[in-house]
Parts: C-alpha cells; structure tokens; sequence
C-alpha cells in the first residue's frame, strides 16, 4: 500500500528564513511525488513534480524538493520565505495500485504560516 | 489553461435535504475527481470518473453519490445531507497518459448542513 506522512501539521517562519516542510512516502513501487499548495479560498495547484528524471525538483516560486529513496522522503524547501507562502501544503503520491487513473493519495496537510 | 469551476463557492442546506454539487471542465479530460477535504485529514477521494457514465468508488463513498451524463460534467449528489458531511468539496479533472500529469483542481464549495 502506499501512503505519505506529513510530519508537521503547522509550520511558522520568519518572513526571509528558510523554509523545510517534511514529507516521508511509502511506496512498493517507483513512486510519483508531488507537492500541492493551496492558499486560502483557492483550488490546489501544483507546486513540483517528482518524474525520476533528477531527484532535486524545481518548482514555482523558488520551492524546490529533494527526493531521497534511503531516507523515503521529499522534503519541500525554499532558502527564503515571503508572506504570500503562507497557504496549505500537501505532498501526495500517485495511486499506482490502481492503473494509470490520475488517483491521488494526500498526505495531511502543513500550514505554512510566515510571520513579518 | 485547464479550467475547473465549481458551480457554489459556499452552501447552506438542512439536515435532510439532497444537494447537488456540480463541477464543469473544459480541457475534454476523460478523468474527473470529488474530494472531500477536512482539517487534519487531508483530501479523502469520494469517487472518481473515468469516462460518460463511468464511476468507480473512493475511499469514503457513503452517503455520496455521482452522476456523469456528460464528459465536461461531474456532479456529486448527497442524498440526504446530515451535519457529518459539512466540508469543503473539491472536484478535480486529468487528462493526463502518465502517472507525472498533475490534477487541475476547482476552487471549491464549502458546504454547511445545519
């Protein structure tokens, strides 16, 4: 089965600091990451997308994730933070187990708050 | 760009009632989604679509159903809404041939039963 754990419900940063917002996967296949965000009052949109093709993930808005097989992670980070971060994060994996459908399985959620 | 739109922002209905919560697509996508989304939970799949007439159940279908008369259209059905289904419903579409292509999601309806 696969699952991701997000290990952090709130996370709150200082406006300019550095940004880590954890995620750990499981996953009996190659897994397919990503990160969604979702400010308030707004759909999803994606962040990232981990394809297998580098396992450092550039995003929008100067995000970016590494993917860690030995570790089972992919952490979501960026070197400064700005108040317009503040909005929900989501790491999710592809439901492989089910064919190629577009499922999704999402982790809890991270509250990203960024304090002035 | 794909674009999802969700026919409510917010609802208010009584204990009871059948609510109908629609979502159009316009990208032709085969795939069609409705989550439910509580704080703490994450997003919990109610059913999915994967062609006209075509559904298949989530993880948390009880109480819901779906109707796809039409590719551009999913609608969710609550047949007799109780207090427990008060939450933020999010459809989604995909029309994508590889595990990597994202979900294009709506803004939301935020549904309150009283």
């Amino acid at each position: 089965a696969q699952s991701v754990t997000q290990l952090d419900s709130h996370v709150s940063v200082s406006e300019g600091t550095p940004v880590l917002l954890r995620c750990n996967y499981s996953s009996s296949y190659s897994p397919s990451l990503f990160w969604y965000v979702q400010h308030p009052n707004k759909g999803l949109q994606l962040l990232l997308k981990y394809t297998s093709a580098a396992t450092l993930v550039k995003g929008i808005n100067g995000f970016e994730a590494e993917f860690k097989k030995s570790e089972t992670s992919f952490h979501l980070t960026k070197p400064s933070a700005h108040m317009s971060d503040a909005a929900e994060y989501f790491c999710v994996v592809s439901d492989q187990g089910s064919g190629n459908t577009g499922k999704l399985i999402f982790g809890q959620g991270t509250t990203l708050q960024v304090k002035p | 760009d794909v674009k999802v739109t969700q026919s409510s922002r917010y609802l208010v209905k009584r204990t009871g009632e059948k609510v109908f919560l629609e979502c159009v697509q316009d990208m032709d996508h085969e795939n069609m989604f409705w989550y439910r989304q509580d704080p703490g939970l994450g997003l919990r799949l109610i059913y999915f679509s994967y062609d006209v007439k075509m559904k298949e159940k989530g993880d948390i279908p009880e109480g819901y159903s779906v109707s796809r008369e039409k590719k551009e259209r999913f609608s969710l059905i609550l047949e007799s809404a109780s207090t427990n289904q008060t939450s933020m419903y999010l459809c989604a579409s995909w029309g994508g041939r590889v595990l990597t292509s994202p979900l294009h999601f709506g803004n939301g309806t935020r549904l309150t039963v009283t």
